[in-house]
């Protein structure tokens, strides 16, 4: 699976969009983008996931570029309860029978009133 | 409500024992995993299993080990030889191992 890297901190005032940067220029063609997200001693938290085309659902969009090297993670109105750590993670859902989530060490946003 | 649960939420072991994990889900998902996390790390996996009385080792596999007698559980015992104890383990199912995996709410093992 191929490895992703995210800067280790951002910080995003309330109501404002969070943009969350990763980088996975090695992906190959069958790998996904996941995202989740983990709240200070909680259990991850999924978030969104998307092979090529950008994605919505009610918590974020994901936008992946044209060649997939990269993607950005979008909280369009970030609250205080948004404060965590995100990971973004390449997923090989038909790598035999291990099709393990690989993480990184994440982005840890923080979300300023 | 559908979901899954870790059981208990903080655990201490004393030197030389073995404790046991608890995760049940009943969201009906065949597939089923143990990660560890540690203070500032990503997760890392140390069991999973595809279906009832199948699993295989992940990552970090030595001084652990499952059982999945029924879909539902998938217990994790922590064994004596495993030396660094230590961390935040957590449970997470999905519907077949292709599918998006879903998180417990985790247990803190602690060493006395």
């Amino acid at each position: 699976d191929a490895k992703t890297t995210q800067p280790p901190s951002m910080d995003c005032a309330e109501g404002r969009a969070a943009n969350l940067p990763c980088n996975h220029s090695t992906i190959s063609g069958n790998e996904y983008v996941y995202w989740y997200r983990q709240i200070h001693s909680q259990g991850p938290q999924y978030i969104i996931h998307g092979l090529k085309n950008n994605e919505t659902n009610e918590m974020a969009s994901l936008i992946i570029t044209e060649d997939r090297k990269s993607s950005t993670l979008i909280l369009p109105h970030a609250t205080l309860r948004d404060t965590a750590v995100y990971y973004c993670i390449v997923r090989n859902i038909n790598a035999g029978n291990n099709r393990k989530l690989i993480w990184g060490l994440g982005t840890s946003l923080a979300v300023n009133p | 409500d559908g979901g899954i649960t870790q059981s208990p939420k903080y655990l201490f072991r004393k030197e030389g024992q073995n404790v046991t994990l608890s995760c049940e889900q009943n969201l009906n998902h065949d597939a089923m995993y143990w990660y560890r996390q540690d203070p500032g790390q990503g997760l890392r996996l140390i069991y999973y299993s595809q279906i009832v009385n199948d699993f295989q080792k992940g990552d970090i596999a030595e001084g652990y080990s499952v059982s999945r007698e029924k879909k539902e559980s998938f217990p994790l015992t922590v064994t004596s030889a495993q030396k660094n104890p230590t961390a935040f383990y957590l449970c997470a199912s999905s519907g077949t191992s292709q599918e998006t995996q879903y998180f417990g709410p985790g247990t803190r093992l602690l060493v006395l």
